[in-house]
This record gives C-alpha cells, sequence and structure tokens, in this order.
C-alpha cells in the first residue's frame, strides 16, 4: 500500500461544475495537509494548506481533513478554464519531507 | 521576491551519459529539497539539506545519484552515469526558516530525458 493515494484521475469538467478531489494516507503521524497546483511545464504552487484536522476555505476552494479517517479533499466550485491544472496533495509529519499524491489533472472546458 | 530558479530547464542524454541540473533557491531559504517526478507521478524527494548539511537522502541511489549544496545556498544534483528510467522531472524546492508549515517553492524543473 503506497504511503498516498490520489483520486480521480484525470478529470474532465464544463465550466461552472464543482469538482472534489482525494487522497487517503496510511500514516497517521501525518499533521501538515497540502493541495498544490502544477500547470504544465511548471513546478507545483502552493494552493493551500490545514493543519491538523478541519475545513479551510478560500474563495471557490475548500479543503478538508478528516484524520480519523485518514482522508483529504479538496472541492472547486464554479471551476474555470484557468483551473485546467494537476492537482497534488502532499502531507508531512512535523520537521519531515513532503509525500505527493500522484496527482489528478483536471480540465475544465469553457 | 525571485523565485527558485533552475538550469537547464531541458537535457537530452543517451543512457551511461552523465548530467548536472542547477538550483538557486529563493534567498534567505536555508532548507532546499531536490525531487524527482516521473511523468504521471506526484514529486519523491531525493535529497533535503539544511545550510549546507544533508538531513534527507534516504531515497537517493547514491550509487549514481550526488548532491551538492557548498555554501548553503546554489545546489547541484548529478547523475552519472544515467539509466533509462532516470527520465523525468528533476525540481528544486526551498523553504523559510520560521514557519510553522511546511510550505515549499517549487521551480519549474528540468525535464531530462535518457534515450
Amino acid at each position: 500500500q503506497k504511503e498516498v493515494e490520489q483520486d480521480p484521475g484525470p478529470l474532465s469538467v464544463p465550466e461552472g461544475a464543482i469538482v472534489s478531489l482525494n487522497c487517503t494516507y496510511s500514516n497517521s503521524a501525518f499533521q501538515y495537509f497540502m493541495w498544490y497546483r502544477q500547470y504544465s511545464r511548471k513546478g507545483p504552487e502552493l494552493l493551500m494548506y490545514t493543519y491538523s484536522s478541519g475545513n479551510k476555505e478560500d474563495g471557490r476552494f475548500t479543503a478538508q481533513v478528516d484524520k480519523s479517517s485518514k482522508y483529504i479533499s479538496l472541492f472547486i466550485r464554479d471551476s474555470q478554464p484557468s483551473d485546467s491544472a494537476t492537482y497534488l496533495c502532499a502531507m508531512s509529519e512535523t520537521g519531515t519531507a513532503l509525500i505527493f499524491g500522484k496527482g489528478t489533472t483536471l480540465s475544465v472546458s469553457s | 521576491e525571485a523565485g527558485v530558479a533552475q538550469s537547464p530547464r531541458y537535457k537530452i542524454i543517451e543512457k551511461r551519459q552523465s548530467v548536472a541540473f542547477w538550483c538557486n533557491p529563493i534567498s534567505g531559504h536555508a532548507t532546499l529539497y531536490w525531487y524527482q517526478q516521473i511523468l504521471g507521478q506526484g514529486p519523491k524527494l531525493l535529497i533535503q539539506f539544511q545550510n549546507n548539511g544533508v538531513v534527507d537522502d534516504s531515497q537517493l541511489p547514491k550509487d549514481r545519484f550526488s548532491a551538492e549544496r557548498l555554501k548553503g545556498v546554489d545546489s547541484t544534483l548529478k547523475i552519472q552515469p544515467a539509466k533509462l528510467e532516470d527520465s523525468a522531472v528533476y525540481l528544486c524546492a526551498s523553504r523559510p526558516t520560521g514557519i510553522s508549515y511546511n510550505e515549499q517553492f517549487f521551480g519549474p524543473g528540468t525535464r531530462l530525458t535518457v534515450l
């Protein structure tokens, strides 16, 4: 079993759709949970982070962490063509390196 | 504020050749990381530096990969000799000191193709 599993696979949605991206993990010591966005041929950039359990909202983006289920989610409301990118979940213990999911490639069509 | 700089952006070599990548982190960032991102996968840590000391190199294939960070600023990652499976994007990231969460700032990466 991989330490971090990410779903779904490649995703295509129409503009305005609600998108749900998810990751599960096995290491209960993870404390920091992040979502990175990676445009084609660019490095990842931090989109949102959450410490421990809970929800965090930033504009059209909401991140949720459920440590009891070892499950994190990213919701994108009113998706836009500019949201087309690969979304990577990442997590770490205090002071350790990030462990990334494999990424979900999102395509939003206008 | 300038971002993380990497060069070259693209490199094509034949197997068994050597290659080196360069990274200049954001000014003042003490922690520097090298990641390998194979197509369709997330980045995987190769090595982490704190200033010029190695913090974690447990996933670095030391028989062929080496990295250094002289003077605690720029870093180079070398592969010698390269294998076909080394084809990937090599990402450099840096992290500022004094923040509680693990935000890392990534460079654009070097795309390596081994033929």
